[in-house]
């Protein structure tokens, strides 16, 4: 069964630092690989997805992600983070034979400080 | 327009009562989704309508009932809930399998 890790609990950075979420995910191949941003009492927004093709995957708002096979891993980056962008940030996997189950793994919670 | 729509935003009703939680898409989706998140919890899968086929989420209880009345629309029926079904549900559409799923911004239920 395909199973999602974040690592990170809660994650605290200073507006316009970086920013990396870590994510890890396991799975007998290659599945498919998506970043939503929930902000509070809100509904999931999708920033970015990966199906195949260029690991390097750019999203919405700035953000992008970065598919690595060798590491089992679809890290989200972003080079300069806002106030705005504070949100909890949950990844998730899907299986490519068309199971249409998302799985998430549980989410980290980003909070910007001035 | 990737815009999924949920009604009512908040619903507060006591245990007796039926309520009903309605979801409506236009984007040509055929698969439908209802989710329930807890707070500070990742959403949970409960139903899953794709191309008129429904499936279930086993643990799912029966005071939840899905019923999609076409392509556009997904209603869950709410009947003699519990305190412990308070939480966020979130709705969502895709064109099945695997394809990306866009969320709606849910409605906050209270059960009291």
């Amino acid at each position: 069964a395909q199973s999602v890790t974040q690592p990170d609990i809660h994650i605290t950075v200073s507006e316009g630092a970086s920013l990396e979420l870590r994510c890890n995910y396991s799975y007998g191949a290659t599945p498919y690989l998506f970043w939503y941003v929930q902000s509070p009492g809100q509904g999931l927004q999708l920033l970015l997805k990966y199906f195949s093709g260029d690991t390097l995957v750019q999203g919405i708002k700035g953000f992008e992600a970065e598919f690595k096979r060798s590491q089992s891993s679809f890290n989200l980056r972003k080079p300069s983070v806002h106030w705005s962008d504070a949100a909890e940030y949950f990844c998730a996997v899907g299986d490519p034979v068309g199971n249409e189950k998302l799985t998430f793994g549980t989410g980290t919670r980003l909070t910007i400080i001035p | 327009d990737t815009e999924v729509t949920q009604t009512p935003k908040h619903l507060v009703m006591g245990m007796t009562n039926k309520k009903s939680l309605k979801c409506e898409q236009h984007m040509g989706h055929r698969a439908m989704y209802w989710y329930k998140q807890k707070a500070k919890k990742p959403p949970e899968l409960m139903f899953v309508y794709s191309y008129e086929k429904l499936s279930i989420n086993e643990s799912v209880p029966s005071r939840f009932s899905p019923e999609c009345p076409n392509s556009s629309l997904l209603n869950l029926h709410l009947h003699a809930l519990q305190p412990e079904d308070s939480a966020l549900y979130l709705c969502a559409s895709s064109h099945g399998g695997t394809d990306t799923q866009y969320f709606g911004p849910g409605t906050r239920l209270t059960v009291l």
